[in-house]
């Protein structure tokens, strides 16, 4: 079983902040991607990667970065936390070839 | 763009009722479609998928049909159970070798025992 793991599980931000959303998968799987979770809007997707070192945008990016130094690692960073970035954000995998997506559980982020 | 649309938001159900959650899609080429089943506090899992007109996905008791003439991939199961109370989610894999999956807005599904 494929095994994504986000940390934080849950972060209280201040607006104007610095927040650095981490995810380490363990499968040697190609495809990292972020999503972003919001009742009435289901996933939406961020960033994505597909090779280590390199970086793609998603559909919604504005406000949001993304690294991945290594092919297990993927993070999301929000230089400067706004209010609207609260909501639940998905980190997921997939390896090259394969359609099945593997997500991890989750980071619930509240941007006070 | 390519995109989902899942018509309803929530279905309340009781146990052993038939269901039925309708999605349709819009999308240039052929893309592969796909059922996601949430459970709180976790993430989203593969339910099943299919990639050509007429194939039929199924796992766990819930199966969809994938109709290229009127662009749906309806998620229906016979018999409802308690456990199968979750959020559900429609979605497609873009038709540039799945470097992006659209997903619907959900439907949250609540079976009353």
């Amino acid at each position: 079983e494929a095994a994504v793991t986000q940390s934080p599980r849950s972060k209280v931000a201040v607006t104007g902040g610095k927040v650095t959303l981490s995810c380490h998968q363990t499968n040697n799987h190609d495809y990292m991607y972020w999503y972003r979770q919001d009742t009435g809007h289901g996933l939406r997707l961020i960033h994505y990667s597909y090779v280590a070192d390199s970086t793609e945008k998603g559909d919604i990016p504005d406000g949001y970065k993304a690294s991945r130094p290594s092919q297990e690692n993927f993070s999301l960073i929000l230089e400067l936390a706004s209010l609207s970035q609260t909501a639940v954000y998905f980190c997921a995998s997939r390896v090259q070839g394969a359609t099945e997506v593997f997500f991890g559980k989750g980071t619930r982020l509240t941007v006070v | 763009g390519d995109s989902v649309t899942q018509t309803e938001g929530q279905v309340a159900l009781s146990e052993e009722d038939f269901l039925t959650i309708h999605c349709n899609y819009s999308a240039s080429g052929y893309p592969a479609l796909f059922w996601y089943v949430q459970y709180p506090g976790e993430g989203p899992q593969f339910l099943f998928r299919a990639s050509r007109d007429k194939e039929k996905g199924s796992s766990r008791g819930f199966e969809a049909t994938y109709n290229k003439e009127t662009t749906s991939f309806h998620l229906q199961k016979a018999s409802v159970q308690e456990s199968d109370s979750a959020v559900y989610y429609c979605a497609l894999g873009d038709h540039t070798g799945y470097q992006n999956f659209y997903f619907g807005k959900g439907t949250s599904l609540t079976v009353i025992p």
